[in-house]
C-alpha cells in the first residue's frame, strides 16, 4: 500500500530552527511536495522536490532522498505566524498526490 | 484576483437530502480536484478532472458523482447525504495533471451531515 508518515505534532521556539520530517512509500514517485495550512484555511504551496537534495526559498529549505524515501522540510528564524500544519505529498505513478496527515507546529514565544 | 471560489462556505444538511457543491476557477487550469478532509487523516480524494469533458474516481468515491462541462467549473454532487460524509471538502487545481507547481486550493465547504 501508499504510506506518508509524518509526525502528529511539533513544537518550536520563536526565533529558532525546526525540522519536519516525512518518510514515504509509494506506487511510483513523480516529486514529493510541502503545502502549508494554517487552522481553518486551505493548503498553499511550499515547495517541489524530484531531484535529490536541497531547495532554498527564503527561510524555508526542503531536502530529498529518493533512495531513503525521506524528505524535510527546514524552517529557519521561526516566526509565530508559522504556526500551522504542514502537510507532505508524494506524486505517485498516476500522478495522483498521496497526502501525510500533516504535521501541527507550535511556536511558542 | 484569479483563484478557485467555492460555494457554499459550510452547510449543515439533513441526511438522504441532495447536495451539489460548487467549485469554479479563473485560472485556465486543465486538472481539477475534490478531497475531503478529516481530522487526523491526509487529504483524500474524491473525484478528478484531468480536463475538460474528463472525470476519474479517488481513493473515495462511493455516494459523490462529479462532472466537468467545461474548463472553470467542477461541481460535487451528494446524491443522498449520510452522516459519514460530514467533512471540510476543498476544492483544488493545477495547470496540468501532473503538474509541478503545486495545486491551488478554493477555502473550503464544511458540510455537517445531521
Amino acid at each position: 500500500g501508499q504510506n506518508i508518515d509524518q509526525p502528529t505534532e511539533m513544537t518550536a521556539t520563536e526565533g529558532a530552527i525546526v525540522q519536519i520530517n516525512c518518510t514515504y512509500q509509494t506506487s511510483g514517485f513523480n516529486g514529493l511536495f510541502w503545502y502549508q495550512q494554517h487552522a481553518g484555511e486551505a493548503p498553499t504551496f511550499l515547495s517541489y522536490n524530484v531531484l535529490d537534495g536541497l531547495e532554498e526559498k527564503g527561510r524555508f529549505s526542503s531536502f530529498l532522498s529518493r533512495s531513503k524515501g525521506y524528505s524535510y522540510l527546514l524552517l529557519k528564524e521561526l516566526q509565530m505566524k508559522d504556526s500551522a500544519s504542514y502537510l507532505c505529498a508524494v506524486m505517485d505513478s498516476n500522478y495522483q498526490l498521496i497526502w501525510g496527515a500533516g504535521t501541527k507546529l507550535i511556536i511558542k514565544p | 484576483i484569479a483563484g478557485i471560489t467555492q460555494a457554499p462556505t459550510s452547510q449543515i444538511l439533513a441526511a438522504g437530502r441532495r447536495m451539489t457543491l460548487r467549485c469554479t476557477q479563473d485560472m485556465r487550469h486543465n486538472a481539477m480536484y475534490w478531497y475531503r478532509q478529516d481530522l487526523g487523516l491526509g487529504l483524500r480524494l474524491i473525484h478528478y478532472s484531468n480536463t475538460a469533458g474528463t472525470t476519474g474516481k479517488g481513493e473515495v468515491p462511493d455516494g459523490y458523482s462529479v462532472s466537468r462541462a467545461n474548463t472553470d467549473d467542477f461541481p460535487l454532487t451528494l446524491a443522498s447525504a449520510v452522516p459519514s460524509q460530514t467533512s471540510v471538502y476543498f476544492c483544488a487545481s493545477s495547470d496540468s495533471a501532473g503538474g509541478t507547481n503545486g495545486y491551488t486550493f478554493g477555502s473550503g465547504t464544511r458540510l455537517t451531515v445531521v
